[in-house]
This record gives structure tokens, sequence and C-alpha cells, in this order.
């Protein structure tokens, strides 16, 4: 399997444009998990779906950043209007949750920078 | 409010000598713990788990402790290998499954050759 595949891998982009991240689960994972990594606050949990559903999006920072997943196999992650404070690591997880548990496999991240 | 705490930003152990990194978390609902370990530019990866149901969890040089009533959880690693040096990630969740896992800032472990 390749794993849980995001991209791009590094985003530059300037203040005020849209962003879209991209991520492709593992095949026959049912949950979806975004996180974003800072220095001051580590991993935080953005926003989770299970079977392409939002579950919880009560990490997402504010009205400028979204989430979908249109089916199993894909989802996205916009940042419109972009910020400078918004440049972080941004991870995409997936995980098999119910009734078998098992842990989040996460991909390799994009690294978005906003000037 | 950080939920989980990992205190120690970073820690460096001689190789072949034991690590012990350490979590501490506040809210009694979690009842599922996991340490991830990252390197750079690549993603955390999983690395052993825990339930509240249990107080010790062993996999090779790998064991988590737990302990409820202090809320604190410890990660140990005997011996200590080059390879082990990375960002260890200490997680949590309350529904014995990974859904929502609550992350602490993360130790970086160098290991001296």
């Amino acid at each position: 399997d390749a794993g849980v595949i995001q991209s791009p891998r590094h985003e530059v982009t300037e203040m005020g444009q849209e962003v879209t991240l991209r991520c492709k689960p593992i095949s026959g994972h049912n949950s979806l998990f975004w996180y974003r990594q800072t220095m001051m606050r580590g991993l935080e949990l953005l926003i989770y779906f299970n079977n392409n559903v939002p579950i919880d999006d009560s990490g997402m920072p504010e009205d400028r950043f979204s989430a979908k997943m249109p089916n199993a196999s894909f989802s996205t992650l916009k940042i419109q209007p972009s910020e400078p404070r918004d440049s972080a690591v941004y991870f995409c997880a997936s995980s098999f949750s119910r009734p078998r548990n098992t842990e989040a496999f996460f991909g390799q991240g994009t690294r978005l920078t906003v000037v | 409010d950080q939920q989980v705490k990992q205190n120690s930003p970073s820690l460096s152990v001689q190789e072949g000598r034991i690590s012990i990194l350490n979590c501490d978390y506040t809210n009694s609902m979690f009842d599922y713990f996991l340490w991830y370990k990252k390197y750079p530019a690549e993603g955390p990866t999983f690395l052993i788990s825990i339930s509240s149901i249990k107080d010790k969890n062993e996999d090779g040089r790998f064991t988590v402790f737990l302990n409820k009533s202090a809320k604190h959880l410890s990660l140990h690693i005997v011996p200590s290998q080059p390879g082990d040096s990375a960002v260890y990630f200490c997680a949590a969740s309350a529904d014995f499954g990974n859904e929502k896992l609550t992350f602490g800032t993360g130790t970086r472990l160098t290991i001296i050759p």
C-alpha cells in the first residue's frame, strides 16, 4: 500500500491567495483526519471525517478554513484567504475506526508558507 | 488549554542507555494512549499504545507505562539506538480508539553515539 498521499509537499503562496491541500487516504480506511503542526501548539486536530461525513470540526481555526471529503478516496483542506499565520505543516491521516480500531497513519505532510 | 502535556521539549541520552519520555494529561475521559515517532520531513508513525485497562505494554525495546491516578504515562526505550533520534509525540483519545487524538507538543530525543 502506498500509504496516505498528500499533495503538494510544499506550497508557497502570497497572503490573500486561496490554498488547497489534497489527501488520498489508505484504501479501506473509513476515518480521515486533518492536523496542523506548529512549534507553539504541536499537532492540532482541525477536523475529522468518518465515512466521508464531517464528525468534528471544532479545531478549524476560523471560517477561512474549510474541508471536504467528496468520496472515500479524496479529501481537501482549503484556506481562503490565506494569511502568514497559517504557515505550518499540515498533515492528513487515516484509520479504520469501527468496529476494529487501528492506529492512524499519517501522510508526509504539506509545508505551507504564506508570505 | 493543553490537555496532553510533554514538559520536556528535548532529551539527550547516551547510546545503549535507557530513554524515558514523559507525558501528562488532564482529561479524565481519556482511555487510550499512543506514542508516535516523527523523523524530519516525514509524517508521524505509530509506535506503541496502551488502553486504560492496562498499566504496562511492551513491544521489543519499547515499553509504555500508564499511571491513571497520576494521569501520567511514560515511554521507555531500552537500549537506546542512534536510529531512535526523532521527535516523540504522546497522544490520547476518549473512546478506546483513535478518533480525535489529542497530541502533546512533542519531545525531541537525541541519542548520542
